[in-house]
Order: structure tokens, then sequence, then C-alpha cells
């Protein structure tokens, strides 16, 4: 069956760090990809995507790469904020299907 | 993913109780997914429901658990005799151009 594995937490940075969680997936068709961000007692938010290989979804300076290759979806920040502590989740969404399937979450804690 | 409503936000019960879940997608969306996040845990699928149809249960679980979308209302999730296990935040979500939106939650415990 599908699945999403993301590195394991927790994730301890420094303001202005670099910030690499790893996320790899195995899927029976062609999914999107997706990050969503969590942080304590709210729901999801979505953070980026990407639809199809070698796509790069962005925003608030996070970026991942859709590689078939390696069936994977590193999520990248060159340098992070106490603001940006949060649990972060990867998920793949196979549109046939409709559901989405999600790795476990990385808890990001950024000390200032 | 502010056009997915659920209520209620916090819902407490004790063993035994029965839990009464809402959804409301996206307007104009008839389809739902449920999903549930037990404590330090991801999201796992539970049910897939169109207006009057069930597509895809393949996540709930066999026993005190039902799912039902009615023709007029919202979406319900609901689960009888609930069980300490039970404790955990569910969530909805409509589905849109290969993007799924979801709802704030139900954080349910029971004590």
């Amino acid at each position: 069956g599908d699945s999403v594995t993301q590195m394991e937490g927790p994730v301890t940075l420094s303001e202005e760090a670099f910030l690499t969680i790893n996320c790899t997936y195995t899927a029976t068709g062609y999914p999107s990809l997706f990050w969503y961000v969590q942080y304590p007692g709210e729901g999801l938010q979505l953070l980026l995507k990407a639809t199809k290989a070698d796509d790069k979804g962005s925003n608030k300076g996070f970026e991942a790469t859709y590689r078939k290759e390696t069936t994977s979806f590193h999520l990248e920040k060159g340098s992070v904020q106490v603001s940006d502590s949060a649990v972060y989740f990867c998920a793949l969404l196979l549109t046939n299907a409709g559901k989405s399937t999600f790795g476990d979450g990385t808890t990001l804690t950024v000390k200032p | 993913n502010a056009g997915v409503m659920q209520n209620p936000r916090h819902l407490v019960r004790r063993r035994g109780q029965e839990a009464r879940l809402r959804c409301s997608p996206m307007k104009g969306h008839s389809h739902v997914y449920w999903y549930r996040q037990l404590p330090e845990e991801g999201l796992k699928f539970m049910v897939y429901l169109q207006k009057e149809n069930i597509i895809d249960e393949s996540g709930m679980p066999k026993e005190r658990f039902s799912a039902e979308f009615p023709k007029e209302g919202p979406s319900i999730l609901r689960i009888q005799q609930v069980v300490r296990g039970d404790s955990a935040a569910y969530f909805c979500a409509s589905l849109t151009d290969n993007e799924q939106f979801f709802g704030p939650g139900t954080r349910l415990t029971v004590l």
C-alpha cells in the first residue's frame, strides 16, 4: 500500500540554522506531495505542494522538490525562526483514491 | 481550509457515552473525508463519504464507529460507548483540484 516515511524527531535548532526534514514515499500511482504544518492545539495548514516530478513547492522560505527517482520530497529552509516551531507532516495524495496518506510528523523546536 | 467547518471544537465524554462529531465541507462539495490523529502521531484515514453514500470505510474500526453524510446537513462521525483510547483529534477534509482542505478538527477527550 501507499506509505510516507518521515525523518524522526524531535529536531532542535538554533535560530537562523538550516533545516532539512527528510520525507520518502511509496505509492502505486503518481501522487501529489504535500507538506503540512501544525501548531499546538490547531489543525493542519498546507505549507507547500508539488503535483508532478521535478516540481518545486515553496512558501514562507520553505522549499521541497518532488524527486521521482528517489521517491523523496525533503523539506528545507535556509534560516529558521523561533516562529517555525511546530510539527511538520509530509503527505501524499492519489487523486483517484481521494484519501491522503501522512507521515508520522516531525516536531521542530527553534531556540533563540 | 477556512471553508471546511467542524463542530464542536472540543468534546469531553465519559467512558460509555456517545460522541457525535459534525463536519460541513467546503461550499459546493459533496465529498467528505474523516481522519483521526492520535496523540503524538500523524493523521490516519478513516472514511470517505459522498452524499448518502459511503465510498471507502477501510480505515474505520469495525465496532462502535459509524459515519453518515445525509442529503441535507453535515456529515456525522458517531462513536458509541467511547473508551479512553478514542481520545484524539478528528479532522475532516474536502477534496478539490488535487488538494485536500482540512477543517480545524474536533478534539475528543474521554474521561
